[in-house]
Parts: structure tokens; C-alpha cells; sequence
């Protein structure tokens, strides 16, 4: 089993400023690996797929980097619609996922 | 546009079969060859694959549950199932069904997902 970890479990930010967030891999992934947004009470929702390339719809303030084993996702300038919980997902294998990091307001 | 709905039983007894259905609007689940998948996520916490199928019946389970998941997939009515046996109340969650965005491969990214069911373990 590849297990993803993901950092820091919270995050707190201000509206209008940076989150950056990590994910590592138990062992290389390669570029298979997937982001996801999830607000209470709904599904995950696709982000970035392939480490760096958005998914339809998702706007360029999302941004996706790395490669192997060390993965960061990116929110530029966060709104209010963006405080979530946000999910790797490594599909180099069966599939797995990391804990999950929280993004709130600061 | 395609959409996923999960059915079943909200409700299951300790050390019965858990028992869903996801439905498929706006595709066909034998004229692609995409695999559909099970993942679950139990309150509060992340998300775990259950398994995937693809319409000719080719299956992949998550090896921690392997010994209790089988899957099956009806094209007549355009839905795959998930049954769950000797469920204990580590498995009460949130169940989804989901596509990977890849064709031929049981293992992708997910990129649609049905709104999810509660199933909760208790007698």
C-alpha cells in the first residue's frame, strides 16, 4: 500500500493571502496524483489530476507541482468559497489517499 | 452530463451485507470502457477505495477488503453494485460511486461522483 501524508492537518489563512499545501508519498507515484476539494455535506471534487494539470472548470488560482514523492498544491488568494477540506490521491496503484488538509480562516 | 446516484439501505444490522446500487444517467456504463468505482469515508474522517468494475465484469478491490467486497454491474439497467459482508461499525460511511477520468484503468483520478449515502452499522 502506498500511503500518501498529507501536511499540515489545519491550515489557517487569511482571505486574500497563499495556502500551500504538501503531500508525500510512501514511495514514487510518479506524476499520478490527484487533488480534491471537499466542502461539508458534499462530494470530493476534482482539482488537479497528473500532478500539475487542472480539471475542467477549476480556475488558475489552483496549481498543482511536484513529482515522485513530494507534491504541493497551491491556492492563490483565497475566497471564502475556498476554506475545505482538501484530499490527495496517489493512482500510481490501487488507489489511496492522504488524511485530508484543512484550510480555514484565519 | 453524466451523474451518479447511490441506493440502498441506510440502515444495516452487525455481521449483515451492506448492499448498494449506484445508477448512471447521461452514459452508458457498457459503451465506454471506463471502470466504476466504490469509495467510502467514514464520519470525520478520509476517503478509502473500496474497489472498481468494469462492465465485462473485470474487478479490483482494495486488498484490506477484498475477503468481504463483491461487486457486480447490471448494463441492462446501467448500474454496478457493492455488497459488503460481515459489516461491523467500523464500516458505517459515507459510500460513493465515482468514475476515474481515465478509460482502461482501474486506477485513475476521479472526476465524477455521486452526492454519496450514509450507511450506518448498528443493531
Amino acid at each position: 500500500e502506498i500511503v500518501m501524508t498529507q501536511s499540515p492537518a489545519t491550515l489557517s489563512v487569511s482571505p486574500g493571502e497563499r495556502a500551500t499545501l504538501s503531500c508525500r508519498a510512501s514511495q514514487s507515484v510518479s506524476s499520478n496524483l490527484a487533488w480534491y476539494q471537499q466542502k461539508p455535506g458534499q462530494a470530493p471534487r476534482l482539482l488537479i489530476y497528473g500532478a500539475s494539470t487542472r480539471a475542467i472548470g477549476i480556475p488558475a488560482k489552483f496549481s498543482g507541482s511536484g513529482s515522485g514523492t513530494e507534491f504541493t498544491l497551491t491556492i492563490s488568494s483565497l475566497q471564502s468559497e475556498d476554506f475545505a477540506v482538501y484530499y490527495c490521491q496517489q493512482y500510481n496503484n490501487w488507489p489511496t489517499f492522504g488524511q485530508g488538509t484543512k484550510v480555514e480562516i484565519k | 452530463q453524466l451523474q451518479l446516484q447511490e441506493s440502498g439501505p441506510g440502515l444495516v444490522k452487525p455481521s449483515e451485507t451492506l448492499s448498494l446500487t449506484c445508477t448512471v444517467s447521461g452514459g452508458s456504463i457498457s459503451s465506454s470502457n471506463y471502470y466504476w468505482g466504490w469509495i467510502r469515508q467514514p464520519p470525520g474522517k478520509g476517503l478509502e477505495w473500496i474497489g472498481s468494475i468494469h462492465y465485462s465484469g473485470s474487478t479490483y478491490y482494495n486488498p484490506s477488503l477484498k475477503s468481504r467486497v463483491t461487486m457486480s454491474v447490471d448494463t441492462s439497467k446501467n448500474q454496478f453494485s457493492l455488497k459488503l459482508s460481515s459489516v461491523t461499525a467500523a464500516d458505517t460511511a459515507v459510500y460513493y460511486c465515482a468514475r476515474p477520468g481515465q478509460v482502461y484503468s482501474y486506477s485513475g483520478y476521479f472526476d465524477s461522483w455521486g452526492q454519496g449515502t450514509l450507511v450506518t452499522v448498528s443493531s
